[in-house]
């Protein structure tokens, strides 16, 4: 079975601190993927790598940066947080375009 | 650009009814359509893939199908249970990139 892992469910941050999520798969995956999930907004895509050291801007990649040092290892930074990034974060990853995408379990994100 | 719609919003049925969920997109010209499970808190878990080429997919109670040209895909749940209450969402891609729709909320009463 595909398991993509997050490094923690819960997180509470202060404003302007610099917060990391990681999340790491172990299929040997292509491509990975960061989302934010909100309620009335569905997901939407901050970042997502196609390769190592590859990546690509998503939807709403402001305020976000990522790092993709692993093939299996894929980060996402926030350079200083905000009270406006208190979401859920997912990550996913998935081999090509022809292929299933498979989910971590969220990281639940609270910047006070 | 691709727009993923899912309606209604929520839904509740009795234990034991069968229920089709619908999907409807935009753009016609996706890879694939994957529907995916979402327990309130938790990550997204995937249920079935259709590829464009395929009418549908079957895995247990549950049968998803596809009509490309018409931009459709229900997912069929028979025989309903507590258990399936959650959020479900489709997602299509016409390349590595999902757009998903905003999911419908399950809940099934006993």
């Amino acid at each position: 079975d595909v398991k993509v892992t997050q490094s923690s469910r819960y997180l509470v941050k202060r404003t302007g601190e610099k917060v990391f999520l990681e999340c790491v798969q172990d299929m040997d995956h292509e491509n990975m993927f960061w989302y934010r999930q909100d309620p009335g907004l569905g997901l939407r895509l901050i970042y997502f790598s196609y390769d190592v050291k590859m990546k690509e801007k998503g939807d709403i990649p402001e305020g976000y940066s990522v790092s993709r040092e692993k093939k299996e290892r894929f980060s996402l930074i926030l350079e200083s947080a905000s009270t406006n990034q208190t979401s859920m974060y997912l990550c996913a990853s998935r081999e090509g375009a022809y292929n299933e995408q498979f989910f971590g379990p969220g990281t639940r994100l609270t910047v006070l | 650009k691709q727009e993923v719609t899912q309606i209604p919003a929520a839904l509740s049925v009795p234990e034991g009814e069968n229920l089709v969920l619908n999907c409807s997109f935009t753009d016609s010209a996706i890879y694939n359509l994957q529907w995916f499970r979402q327990d309130p808190g938790k990550g997204l878990t995937s249920l079935l893939l259709i590829q464009s080429s395929q009418r549908e997919q079957t895995s247990g109670r549950l049968n998803a199908s596809l009509d490309k040209s018409s931009g459709r895909s229900t997912l069929y749940i028979a025989a309903s249970q507590p258990g399936d209450s959650a959020t479900y969402l489709c997602a299509v891609g016409p390349n590595s990139k999902l757009t998903f729709g905003k999911g419908i909320t399950l809940s099934v009463r006993p």
